[in-house]
């Protein structure tokens, strides 16, 4: 089945760009059927949506965080990719990379599988 | 935005007890709503969509109900794996948003 699992550094300095990678293993990013997400979740607290990209390119953001967040995709590799930049200490979260899944109709995702969630830390 | 609202915030329950979790959402969305369970240092895990389709591998004890903007999740008899956290999520519209979560504690 279907697995993703995401990688970076788990130690981003204040003002820099978070990088994370999420590989995925079991099916192709490619199929067209999913659309490909970040959620993040602050330590202690709930879960926020940060943005998807489909496997042509096309995304969408939070407008929360538009204007720092930029995802991508490598088809070749089967990743997809977030930057955050100019990130603080209210950017320290367990990020998730996580599969949207839409049934007919369905204006927007729910998400399945999810990656394990990597942790990190906005500290100089 | 859509603001999800849980109730309770945490509920103490028994093995075997019925359990029922509310979320409501500020405008209505139809049936575009999805349950997770969370339990601590994993992903979350999806339990339903389309407020009341089970995702395939649930135990057919959870159950969702509710359309427009209030829905419930109910486990009917809950067991030692069921105690977690849980959070509802609308996809009616972007961006997408999460209900607080509901931590299920053994009384």
């Amino acid at each position: 089945q279907v697995q993703l699992q995401e990688s970076g550094p788990g130690l981003v300095k204040p003002s820099q760009t978070l990088s994370l990678t999420c590989t995925v293993s079991g099916g192709s990013i490619s199929s067209g059927d999913y659309y490909w997400s970040w959620i993040r979740q602050p330590p202690g607290k709930g879960l926020e949506w940060i943005g998807y990209i489909y496997y042509s390119g096309s995304t969408y953001y939070n407008p929360s965080l538009k204007s720092r967040v930029t995802i991508s995709v490598d088809t070749s590799k089967n990743q997809f990719s977030l930057k955050l930049s100019s990130v603080t200490a209210a950017d320290t979260a367990v990020y998730y990379c996580a599969r949207g899944v839409r049934i007919a109709a369905s204006p927007g995702d729910w998400f399945d599988p999810w990656g394990q969630g990597t942790l990190v830390t906005v500290s100089s | 935005d859509i603001q999800m609202t849980q109730s309770p915030s945490s509920v103490s329950a028994s093995v075997g007890d019925r359990v029922t979790i509310t979320c409501q959402a500020s405008q209505g969305i139809s049936s575009w709503l999805a349950w997770y369970q969370q339990k601590p240092g994993k992903a979350p895990k999806l339990l339903i969509y389309a407020a009341s389709s089970l995702q395939s591998g649930v135990p057919s004890r959870f159950s969702g109900s509710g359309s427009g903007t209030d829905f419930t999740l109910t486990i009917s008899s809950l067991q030692p794996e069921d105690f977690a956290t849980y959070y509802c999520q609308q996809a009616n519209s972007f961006p997408l948003t999460f209900g607080g979560g509901t931590k299920v504690e053994i009384k």
